[in-house]
C-alpha cells in the first residue's frame, strides 16, 4: 500500500534553474508535510515543512506548495546551485497518537550541472 | 552532542546468521524509529518507539524485532538473516511526536546479507 507518491525519480537541472518536484498522497490522516534532503553516505536531514492549513511556504531557496484538495505538494528549488545535488524525499507524518511515523517518497535524485 | 549514533557502519551477513544493530541517542528524545532504505524505494518504518519499554510495528517488521529498555538506547534485531534483509538501515530519534518535532537521522548501517 503505497500512500506517497513522488515525481520525477531523477532530474537533471542548469545551475541557475528551477527544480520541481511533486508528491501525491492517499489519505487525509496527515498533520505535516517534510521534505528531506540526503547525501551519499548519509541519513535523511530535514530541509523545509509544511502544516496542511498552509498553501505555501518559503525559506531561503526553498519553496513547499502544498494543495489539500488535489492531495498534492511540490517542492521548488530555485536558483538551484550544484551544492544542492542530493537525494529529496518527500514524507507525510501521522499525529502524535500514531507515534509521529513518516511514510515517505520513493525519491528524487537531483544534478545541478555547473 | 553526538545526535544519534549507529554502530556498525557496515556488516556482512551469512544467510541464517543474527545480529544486532545498534542505535543510540543523547538528545533525551523520547520517540525512536528504525526505517531501511532500498534502492528507489525511499525509507520504510520498521518500529518505532514512544518511550522506554514502549515499541510498535511499523510497515515493514517482520524478520526484525526490537527492544526499549533505556532511554538512549533502541537496538534492532535480526533474527535469521535473508537475502531480503540486504538494506542500509537509519535510526532517527525525535523529542516527540507532534507535527513540529523534527526527526532526526542517524548516519546508518549498511547490511549485506549472501
Amino acid at each position: 500500500q503505497q500512500q506517497v507518491k513522488q515525481s520525477p525519480q531523477s532530474l537533471i537541472v542548469q545551475k541557475g534553474g528551477i527544480s520541481i518536484i511533486n508528491c501525491a498522497y492517499e489519505n487525509t490522516a496527515f498533520d505535516y508535510f517534510p521534505w528531506y534532503q540526503q547525501f551519499p553516505g548519509k541519513g535523511p536531514a530535514l530541509l523545509i515543512a509544511i502544516r496542511p492549513d498552509v498553501s505555501e511556504k518559503k525559506e531561503g531557496r526553498f519553496t513547499i506548495s502544498f494543495n489539500k484538495s488535489a492531495k498534492q505538494f511540490s517542492l521548488h528549488i530555485m536558483d538551484s546551485q550544484p551544492g544542492d545535488s542530493a537525494t529529496y524525499f518527500c514524507a507525510v507524518k501521522f499525529g502524535y497518537n500514531q507515534g509521529g511515523k513518516l511514510i515517505f517518497g520513493q525519491g528524487t535524485e537531483l544534478s545541478v550541472k555547473p | 552532542n553526538a545526535g544519534v549514533t549507529q554502530t556498525p557502519k557496515f556488516r556482512i551477513l551469512k544467510i541464517g546468521q543474527s545480529m544486532t544493530l545498534q542505535c543510540t541517542q543523547d538528545m533525551n528524545h523520547n520517540y525512536m524509529y528504525w526505517y531501511r532504505q532500498d534502492p528507489g524505494m525511499g525509507l520504510k518504518l520498521i518500529y518505532y518507539s514512544v518511550g522506554a519499554g514502549i515499541t510498535d510495528k511499523g510497515e515493514v517488521p517482520n524478520g526484525y524485532n526490537v527492544s526499549r529498555s533505556t532511554t538512549e538506547d533502541f537496538p534492532l534485531r535480526l533474527e535469521l538473516a535473508a537475502p531480503s534483509q540486504t538494506s542500509v538501515y537509519f535510526c532517527a530519534s525525535s523529542y516527540g511526536g507532534g507535527p513540529s518535532y523534527e526527526q532526526y537521522f542517524g548516519p546508518g548501517t549498511r547490511l549485506t546479507v549472501t
